[in-house]
C-alpha cells in the first residue's frame, strides 16, 4: 500500500462546477497535509495546508481533513478552465527527523471543460 | 512574499561536464530542499538541509553535491552526469524543517 493515494484522473468537469479532489494516506500518525498544483512542465505551488479536522476555505478552494478515515480532499467550486492542472497531495508525519519529509501522492489531473 | 528562484531555467550538460544548480531565497526560511521531478511523477526528495546542515541525503549518487554556503542559498553540483538524470530540479524553502514548503520554479535539466 502507497503511503498517499490519489486517483490518477483525469479528472473531468465542466467549466463553473465543483471538482472533487481525493487523496487517502496510510499513516494514522500523519500530522500536517499540504495541496499542490502543478502546471504542465512548471512547478508545484501551493494551494492550502491544513492540520485539524474538519474544513477549510480559502476563496473558491475548500481542504477536507478526516483523520479517522484518514482522508484529506479538496473542492474547487466554480472551476474555470485555468484551473486544469495536476493536483499533487503531500502529507507530513511530523514526528521529527527524517520523517518530517513531505510525501507525494502520483497527483490527479484535472480537466475543467469550456 | 514566497519566493524561491533558480538559476538557470534550463541546462543541457554532456555526461563529462561539471555544472551547479543554484537557489536563493530571503524569505528567512532555515530548511531548504532539493528534489528531482521526472515527467508524470511527483517530485521525489534528494538532500534537506536544515540551519545550513545536511539534514538528510535520500541515498542520492555522489555525481550530485549539495552545498549551503549560507542561510539564504543552496546549491547542487553535478559531475559526470547520466542521461537518467535528465529532470525537472527543484528547491523549496520552509520556515523550519517540517513546516510548509514554496518551491522555486525549477531548473529543467538535459544531459546528453
Amino acid at each position: 500500500q502507497k503511503e498517499v493515494e490519489q486517483n490518477s484522473g483525469p479528472l473531468s468537469v465542466p467549466e463553473g462546477a465543483i471538482a472533487s479532489l481525493n487523496c487517502t494516506y496510510s499513516d494514522r500518525g500523519s500530522q500536517s497535509f499540504f495541496w499542490y498544483r502543478q502546471y504542465s512542465g512548471k512547478s508545484p505551488e501551493l494551494i492550502m495546508f491544513i492540520y485539524s479536522n474538519g474544513d477549510k476555505e480559502d476563496g473558491r478552494f475548500t481542504a477536507q481533513l478526516n483523520k479517522a478515515s484518514q482522508y484529506v480532499s479538496l473542492l474547487i467550486r466554480d472551476s474555470q478552465p485555468s484551473d486544469s492542472a495536476t493536483y499533487l497531495c503531500a502529507v507530513n508525519k511530523g514526528y521529527g527527523g527524517a520523517t518530517n519529509k513531505l510525501i507525494f501522492g502520483t497527483g490527479t489531473l484535472l480537466a475543467v471543460q469550456p | 512574499d514566497t519566493e524561491v528562484t533558480q538559476t538557470p531555467k534550463h541546462l543541457v550538460m554532456g555526461m563529462t561536464n561539471k555544472k551547479s544548480l543554484k537557489c536563493e531565497q530571503h524569505m528567512g526560511h532555515r530548511a531548504m530542499y532539493w528534489y528531482k521531478q521526472k515527467a508524470k511523477k511527483p517530485p521525489e526528495l534528494m538532500f534537506v538541509y536544515s540551519y545550513e546542515k545536511l539534514s538528510i541525503n535520500e541515498s542520492v549518487p555522489s555525481r550530485f553535491s549539495p552545498e549551503c554556503p549560507n542561510s539564504s542559498l543552496l546549491n547542487l553540483h553535478l559531475h559526470a552526469l547520466q542521461p537518467e538524470d535528465s529532470a525537472l530540479y527543484l528547491c523549496a524553502s520552509s520556515p523550519l524543517f517540517g513546516e510548509t514548503q514554496y518551491f522555486g520554479p525549477g531548473t529543467r535539466l538535459l544531459v546528453l
